[in-house]
């Protein structure tokens, strides 16, 4: 069964860091593209960053470029998001998800998510 | 940048047709995917390339794309699909590919 777990998210002040990662299991995680989706509280989705198998392509909303880097460790199974000079509208739930491609991520879906992980930045 | 237009609300009755439309400049060139969420649980995935349907998604969810609207249309409507739904595409219209999601719809089942 393909599972993608998130983890790192918690209470962080304005201008602060927090580390999110995301593990996943059941599939070759080597062999595909990965992102980060949020979720504002009450809100919609806004997507954050994708990041191709061999970390060749990545790319980033323009909200978080600059503040946000989006990186994977293949013999770990392992996709992260360094999240740095957090502001009180980066406040969401944040959701890995996969995508179907190897290579470039442009035009793809994603499927399967994650439960996802709160990060609240609050003083 | 681009921008896709969903309208907040669709109400049904069930076993009626919901169609949940997304509007965005000449969005008939581009691939539309659509997700469905219900409250408290992360999107789950049920049409992708316009039209196609993932493993486990009920031949009742289809989708359409054309011109500037794609749609998604929900036959036989039940009282679980009642769910928050959310278009996508990737905009590659400049040099830095950037994926758009569309406000959202909340199907009300009545």
């Amino acid at each position: 069964e393909v599972q993608l777990v998130e983890s790192g998210g918690g209470l962080v002040k304005p201008g602060g860091s927090l580390r999110l990662s995301c593990a996943a299991s059941g599939f070759t995680f080597s062999s595909y593209s990965m992102n980060w989706v949020r979720q504002a509280p009450g809100k919609g989705l806004e997507w954050v960053s994708s990041i191709s198998s061999s970390s060749s392509y990545i790319y980033y909303a323009d909200s978080v470029k600059g503040r946000f880097t989006i990186s994977r460790d293949n013999a770990k199974n392992s996709l992260y998001l360094q999240m740095n000079s957090l502001r009180a509208e980066d406040t969401a739930v944040y959701y890995c998800a996969r995508d179907p491609s190897s290579s470039s991520p442009v035009g793809q879906w994603f499927d399967p998510w994650g439960q996802g992980t709160l990060v609240t930045v609050s003083s | 940048s681009y921008v896709l237009t969903q309208p907040p609300s669709v109400s049904v009755a069930p076993g009626q047709t919901a169609r949940i439309t997304c509007g965005g400049n000449n969005i008939g060139s581009k691939s539309v995917h659509w997700y469905q969420q219900k409250p408290g649980q992360a999107p789950v995935l049920v049409v992708y390339d316009d039209s196609d349907r993932p493993s486990g998604i009920p031949e009742r969810f289809s989708g359409s794309n054309s011109g500037n609207t794609a749609t998604l249309t929900i036959s036989r409507v039940e009282a679980g699909d009642e769910a928050d739904y959310y278009c996508q595409v990737w905009d590659s219209s400049s040099d830095h590919p950037q994926v758009v999601f569309g406000g959202g719809t909340k199907l009300t089942v009545l």
